[in-house]
């Protein structure tokens, strides 16, 4: 079974901090995806980033950056400059068909 | 690009009715769309793939006559509460996959059974 663990339930940051995300997961599969999605206030899930596992170089998007240990199944994410628009819940994701299978979320609050 | 929409955004019925709710691929077509159910403070719940043309794939757990999935077209999945009782109160959201392994969601569905 494949499974996304998220044992972050909330955290906070200041305004222009970095603030790191943690997520493990687990699958025998050699080939899947990793996702970030947000889910701000508005409860509509966007997607942040997105890594491919055959990849060894971590994505990156604007503020946003992975760090993907592939031997350990973790998959973290950085949020740089924290902005207060980036208060949401964030959910880590595996999908190694078209599925995806989430984690229970982290809650992030972002101070001014 | 790949813009989903849902609706209705919100609706209430009365326990025992039906409801229905559309999934739309706006700019892109879809083969295949997903519906998810969602608690409050908790995380997306798969319930059912949604594929054009064919019968969906629900997941295990997931009462298929309660929950009626018709994708009729490229681009609009339903989902049809069917005899919807207070328990069914909940959020759904629907994706749609734009390329393998990615998916982009609409922005959900709240519904009340009173």
């Amino acid at each position: 079974a494949q499974t996304v663990t998220q044992s972050q339930p909330e955290m906070s940051v200041q305004e222009a901090e970095t603030v790191t995300l943690s997520c493990t997961y687990d699958t025998s599969e050699n080939n899947y995806y990793l996702f970030w999605y947000k889910q701000p206030p508005s409860r509509q899930m966007i997607l942040v980033i997105r890594q491919e596992a055959y990849k060894q170089q971590n994505a990156t998007e604007n503020r946003f950056s992975v760090n993907f240990q592939k031997a350990a199944k973790s998959f973290s994410l950085k949020i740089s400059d924290s902005q207060l628009g980036d208060t949401a819940m964030y959910f880590c994701a595996l999908s190694n068909t078209d599925k995806l299978i989430f984690g229970t979320g982290t809650r992030l609050q972002v101070f001014p | 690009g790949a813009v989903v929409s849902q609706h209705p955004s919100w609706v209430i019925c009365k326990s025992g009715t039906s409801v229905k709710i559309e999934c739309r691929s706006l700019d892109f077509q879809a083969t295949t769309m997903f519906w998810y159910r969602q608690f409050p403070k908790q995380s997306l719940m798969l319930m059912a793939t949604s594929n054009e043309g064919s019968k969906a794939t629900y997941e295990q757990g997931v009462e298929k006559d309660k929950f009626l999935i018709n994708h009729a077209s490229l681009t609009l999945s339903t989902l049809t509460v069917t005899s919807a009782h207070p328990e069914d109160s909940s959020f759904y959201i629907c994706s749609a996959r734009t390329r393998p392994y990615e998916q982009y969601f609409g922005p959900g569905t709240r519904l009340t059974v009173t």
